[in-house]
């Protein structure tokens, strides 16, 4: 079946270290993008990517990088530049060639920094 | 700032009855709606697109779209304790490519037994 996957699904780490997180599809999207969801906020988006090896921050960027190096994965790092850095991280592609396609999600990595 | 107001909630309603949520958008060139269901600790889940002014229904589903009012609708029929989670709206802004989709804060719905 194809979809998104995000791995780890739980992930702890000490302040100070940079951690990845990582998505990979087989929907054959072109665009992929990372979201960060905060109890009882609204989906805000960090970073997307619509064609391999380019990438456009969204409206917090700041504290995260990316890569699209192949068509599959968008792998995200949170470095130790983030102030805040525990949130659900969500993951999601659309399909190609239509502006008004919706977001298919994968299912979240939770992250705690403590 | 283009911006998706949703009723936090919750909103409770019995088994069997019928379920309203709404979300309004400031942007009046908006093309393209949606609506996601988010159980607690898990993803967002695509219910429901509009694209048109009127009524769109997939089940017990029914999307309501009116662009010159600026508010996008959805109605559960015969709600199951199932259907309880959070429900976002999310609203593409004039065409926009899917980067530019805004999301509302989502309605928590409780469907009681």
């Amino acid at each position: 079946d194809g979809g998104i996957t995000q791995s780890p699904k739980y992930l702890f780490r000490k302040e100070g270290q940079n951690v990845t997180l990582s998505c990979e599809q087989n929907l054959n999207h072109d665009a992929m993008y990372w979201y960060r969801q905060d109890p009882g906020q609204g989906l805000r988006l960090i970073y997307y990517s619509q064609i391999v090896n380019d990438f456009q921050k969204g409206d917090i960027a700041e504290g995260y990088s990316v890569s699209r190096e192949k068509k599959e994965s968008f792998p995200l790092t949170v470095t130790s530049a983030q102030k805040n850095p525990t949130a659900f991280y969500l993951c999601a592609s659309s399909p190609p060639g239509t502006r008004n396609s919706p977001l298919h999600f994968g299912n979240g990595t939770r992250l705690t920094v403590t | 700032q283009k911006e998706v107001e949703q009723n936090s909630g919750p909103l409770s309603v019995p088994e069997g009855a019928i379920a309203s949520l709404n979300c309004t958008y400031s942007d009046r060139g908006s093309q393209s709606f949606f609506w996601y269901r988010q159980y607690s600790g898990k993803s967002p889940e695509l219910i429901m697109s509009i694209y048109s002014n009127g009524d769109k229904e997939d089940g017990r589903f029914t999307a309501q779209l009116n662009k010159a009012s600026q508010y996008v609708s959805l109605l559960i029929r015969d709600s199951q304790p199932s259907d309880s989670a959070t429900y976002l709206c999310a609203v593409n802004p004039s065409g926009a490519g899917s980067y530019q989709l805004t999301f509302g804060k989502g309605t928590k719905l409780s469907v009681i037994p």
